[in-house]
């Protein structure tokens, strides 16, 4: 079965302070996608990020990185200098590949970060 | 690029009534998939349409049923409302290239409130 545990239900940290979303899944297939949404107080999934299971390569992208790690089937998420506009919830995604067919999405239950000035 | 439109944005509903959301994708992209969100079951997969055609379906009662148009917008239909159903219902739309390196981009969702 595929699942995706996001343990961190909550955190709150200080305007400028570094945090890390943590990000867990299971799958036994070997092509798959893994994703970053974020999701503000109106309610919009925000895309962030797309990993493919055979790229291990680490991106770090303005204030955010990402860091994929196979062998502990985890893809983390860290805001560098965070930002009160960073409060928002964020899920972490796995969508089966093989093919392409599917576009089904497995999403975690989500991190509510809040980010105090 | 305009991005994913749905509507309406927010309705209020009583239990047995039906109810139907639209959804318009992102120019050129061809696939639209319906998720509910509540805080209880939190996002929940209901179902895809690629070309008109139902791909994947989640695990949903039969009242919850869609649509494709050959203009790639689509639908989505719950009939005899309850009271679970109220959620927010997010639409989202992808291009479906091959080899399934597809991303996902989410409307702002309709906030449906069953009383």
């Amino acid at each position: 079965a595929q699942k995706v545990t996001q343990a961190q239900t909550e955190i709150s940290v200080v305007e400028k302070e570094d945090v890390t979303l943590d990000c867990v899944y299971e799958t036994r297939d070997t092509t798959y996608y893994l994703f970053w949404y974020k999701q503000p107080p109106s309610g919009e999934l925000v895309f962030l990020i797309r990993r493919n299971s055979f790229d291990e390569q680490n991106e770090i992208s303005g204030r955010y990185s990402w860091n994929f790690q196979k062998s502990t089937s985890s893809f983390n998420f860290t805001i560098t200098a965070s930002q009160v506009v960073d409060s928002a919830v964020y899920f972490c995604a796995l969508r089966l590949g093989g093919g392409g067919a599917t576009n089904k999405l497995i999403f975690g239950t989500g991190t509510l970060l809040a980010v105090q000035p | 690029k305009a991005g994913v439109t749905q509507t309406p944005r927010y309705l209020i509903k009583t239990r047995g009534q039906q109810v139907t959301l639209s959804c318009s994708p992102i120019s050129g992209h061809r696939s639209v998939s319906w998720y509910q969100q509540t805080p209880g079951q939190g996002l929940q997969f209901l179902f895809e349409y690629f070309s008109e055609t139902q791909r994947n379906k989640g695990n949903f009662p039969g009242r919850f049923s869609g649509r494709q148009f050959s203009n790639s917008r689509s639908e989505m239909n719950v009939s005899t409302l309850e009271l679970g159903d109220s959620a927010l219902y997010l639409c989202a739309s992808s291009l479906l290239t091959s080899g399934g390196q597809d991303t996902q981009y989410f409307g702002p969702g309709t906030r449906l409130t069953v009383l």
